[in-house]
C-alpha cells in the first residue's frame, strides 16, 4: 500500500522569502502526485499535480513541484511567499490501479509572518 | 455557486445518538467521496461512490453507512456516535474515478460529540 511523509509538521518563513515542503512517498506501482492547500476553516484545494511529462509543474499561484521518481520525492516550492499563503499543505499519492484512492501524508502548516 | 456543499456546518450531539450528514455537487461529477479529518488534521478516505455505487470502502465501522441517492448526493448517516468520532467531515467529488482527477472538497462538517 501507498504511503506519504511530510516530515515538517510546520514551517514558519518571513514574507519574500523562499520555501520548499517536502514530500516523500512509498508505492509498489506507479503513482500520481498531487498538492492541495487548505486554507483557515475551509476544504482543500488542488495546488497542482502530476500525472506525466515534464517532472517540473506549476501552480498559478507561483508555486511549483518536481516529481523525483529516483528519490520517490514531489517537494513543494515558491520562491518568495506572500502572507496570503499561510495555510495547510497536504501531499497526496494515487497509486494507478484504475480507480482513485488519495492517501494523504499529515500535512505541513505554512506560517508567513511580515 | 457553491461547487460541493455540505449540511450542516457545525454539528453537536451527545454519545449514542444518531446523525447525518448531508452532500451536494452541482458539478456534473460522477464519483463522491467522504473524508474524516482528525484533531491532527489527518486525512483518510472513508468511502467512495461512483454513479451511485459503492467502489472505495476502508475500514470503517459498520455504525457509518452512506447512501447516494443519486449522482448528485452522498449522504453519511452514523449510528450510535462515539466520542472518537469527532473530527471534521469532508465530502469531494471529481469528474469520474480516473486516478488522475482533480477532486473538489466541501467546506466540510465539524462532528463533536460530547
Amino acid at each position: 500500500a501507498q504511503s506519504v511523509t511530510q516530515l515538517d509538521s510546520q514551517v514558519p518563513v518571513f514574507e519574500e522569502a523562499p520555501v520548499e515542503l517536502r514530500c516523500n512517498y512509498s508505492s509498489s506501482v506507479s503513482v500520481y502526485l498531487f498538492w492541495y492547500v487548505q486554507y483557515p476553516n475551509q476544504g482543500l484545494q488542488l495546488l497542482l499535480k502530476y500525472l506525466s511529462g515534464s517532472t517540473l509543474v506549476e501552480s498559478i499561484n507561483g508555486f511549483e513541484a518536481e516529481f523525483n521518481k529516483s528519490q520517490t520525492s514531489f517537494h513543494l516550492r515558491k520562491p518568495s511567499v506572500h502572507i496570503s499563503d499561510t495555510a495547510e499543505y497536504f501531499c497526496a499519492v494515487s497509486e494507478i490501479t484504475g480507480f482513485q484512492k488519495l492517501v494523504f501524508g499529515t500535512g505541513t502548516r505554512l506560517l508567513v509572518s511580515p | 455557486d457553491t461547487a460541493v456543499s455540505q449540511t450542516p456546518k457545525y454539528l453537536v450531539t451527545q454519545m449514542g445518538n444518531d446523525k447525518s450528514i448531508k452532500c451536494e455537487q452541482n458539478l456534473g461529477h460522477d464519483t463522491m467521496y467522504w473524508y474524516k479529518q482528525d484533531s491532527k488534521k489527518f486525512l483518510k478516505i472513508m468511502f467512495s461512490y461512483n454513479n451511485k455505487e459503492l467502489i472505495i470502502n476502508e475500514t470503517v465501522p459498520n455504525r457509518f453507512s452512506p447512501k447516494s441517492p443519486d449522482k448528485a448526493h452522498l449522504n453519511l448517516h452514523i449510528n450510535s456516535l462515539e466520542l472518537g468520532d469527532s473530527a471534521v467531515y469532508f465530502c469531494a467529488s471529481s469528474q469520474d474515478q480516473r486516478e488522475g482527477d482533480t477532486q473538489y472538497f466541501g467546506p466540510g462538517t465539524r462532528l463533536t460529540v460530547l
